[in-house]
């Protein structure tokens, strides 16, 4: 299993451009996150899905969308990118509950400028 | 909601030392905690977790503690290796978990 993988890795926008972050798992899990972690913080919830055609906001929410319409598939979309939204994006997936183990992917660096 | 908080941003130990990194949560409901170890430039990755019926476990080298009376938690990790320097962070909650700041940990050989 590959686990979760996201691209692109890195990738620098400027403010106003729209982009979007892909994230798949292949471990049939039901549970999909987005998260940004600024440097030196913690992680913060952007969006949540759990299960296919089920997507939820999170902590920071606004500036982001999402949809879910396979179970392996998640992807973050940036409509009008602003600095703010310079950060690391980690996606990850847990099986059954948010209460269980969450695996993280390797995370998309973005710079906004 | 839940508030999860680590007590020292950075934490400084000798080789062959025990390390100890502490957390506080704020929810009494929180039912499930979880302790992650994130290397430089990737993701974090799963280390130990418990449940709120419990007050300790045990896995390989590392020990987690839950005191529900004071809503405290710690980490653990016995004989610390170069390898064990990482950002740590405790997650917890009842539904979906909130991640704290995170403490560096740093190993000097």
């Amino acid at each position: 299993n590959a686990g979760v993988t996201q691209t692109p890795k890195f990738r620098i926008l400027k403010i106003g451009q729209s982009m979007t972050l892909q994230c798949t798992q292949d471990m049939n899990h039901n549970y999909m996150y987005w998260y940004r972690q600024d440097p030196g913080m913690g992680l913060k919830l952007i969006y949540y899905s759990v299960g296919a055609g089920i997507t939820d906001k999170g902590e920071v929410p606004n500036g982001y969308n999402v949809s879910r319409s396979t179970t392996e598939d998640f992807p973050l979309r940036l409509e009008l990118a602003a600095p703010s939204q310079t950060s690391v994006y980690f996606c990850a997936s847990s099986l059954a509950s948010g209460s269980e183990t969450q695996y993280f992917g390797p995370g998309t660096r973005l710079l906004v400028l | 909601g839940e508030s999860v908080g680590l007590h020292l941003p950075t934490l400084s130990v000798q080789e062959g030392d025990n390390s100890i990194i502490n957390c506080a949560y704020s929810n009494s409901a929180s039912d499930y905690f979880i302790w992650y170890k994130q290397e430089s430039g990737k993701g974090p990755q799963f280390i130990i977790d418990i449940r709120s019926n419990m007050d300790k476990r045990q896995g390989q080298r590392v020990t987690v503690l839950l005191n529900k009376t004071v809503k405290h938690l710690s980490l653990q990790i016995a004989a610390t290796q170069p390898g064990d320097s990482a950002v740590y962070f405790c997650a917890g909650g009842s539904y979906i978990p909130t991640f704290g700041r995170g403490t560096s940990l740093i190993v000097h050989p």
